[in-house]
């Protein structure tokens, strides 16, 4: 089974520039997760969808950020424009209701540095 | 807002030695679930006790789970090298919802 794919590995872009990250969720997970997780710290959930309906965006800064699911696949996570506290790896995950026991399959996450 | 909070934010062992990280959270939840990230790397999935289980074995690690007290812990037994991680709790609520808290850095020395 292949695994949540996330690209690019790497971004550098200068602060007021706009970004995009991709994900590709595992096949038939209905449920895509994008995680903001600053060094040293946790990751914070920044949006969630089941299929292309957004559950939960309440900790989305909606001034900067976007994100879709169109067709309740693939998602792209857009900031537009970055700041320098936008530095953080970007980790999208998916997750299949009915077998919960499995919990959530993380990709390896987007590493975003604003300069 | 953060669900999970971990203790201690580092632990240093020798390998062989048993790791416990210890996890509090703040509202209800349905399960709770561990996860480990080595550097520059996803999270991994662990173990999920859910919120009417009291202890969890998987391989080397057991769970346990106090609702009354709204804690965790996550025990590895017989750590080894590659046991070096650091090690999230996160609190699922209703609707699918996974917070984590700062995690656990745990080193284990050969």
């Amino acid at each position: 089974e292949a695994g949540v794919a996330q690209s690019p590995r790497y971004k550098i872009i200068e602060k007021r520039q706009s970004v995009a990250f991709w994900c590709n969720p595992i096949s038939g997970h209905a449920t895509l997760y994008w995680y903001q997780q600053i060094l040293g710290q946790g990751p914070k959930l920044l949006i969630q969808f089941q299929n292309n309906g957004v559950v939960d965006d309440s900790q989305l800064p909606k001034d900067r950020f976007s994100a879709e699911r169109l067709k309740g696949v693939d998602s792209t996570l857009k900031i537009q424009p970055a700041k320098l506290e936008d530095s953080a790896v970007y980790l999208c995950a998916s997750s299949l209701e009915v077998y919960p026991e499995m919990g959530y399959t993380f990709g390896s996450g987007t590493r975003l540095t604003v300069v | 807002s953060q669900q999970g909070e971990e203790d201690p934010q580092a632990l240093s062992i020798q390998e062989g030695e048993n790791a416990t990280m210890n996890c509090s959270y703040k509202t209800s939840i349905n399960n709770l679930q561990w996860y480990r990230q080595n550097s520059g790397r996803g999270l991994v999935h662990l173990i999920l006790i859910r919120s009417n289980e009291r202890e969890k074995h998987s391989g080397r690690l057991r769970v346990t789970l106090d609702t009354s007290k709204k804690s965790s812990s996550l025990l590895i037994t017989a750590s080894r090298a590659a046991d070096t991680a650091s090690y999230f709790c996160g609190g699922e609520t209703s609707g699918s919802r996974l917070t984590f808290g700062e995690g656990t850095q745990l080193t284990v020395n050969p």
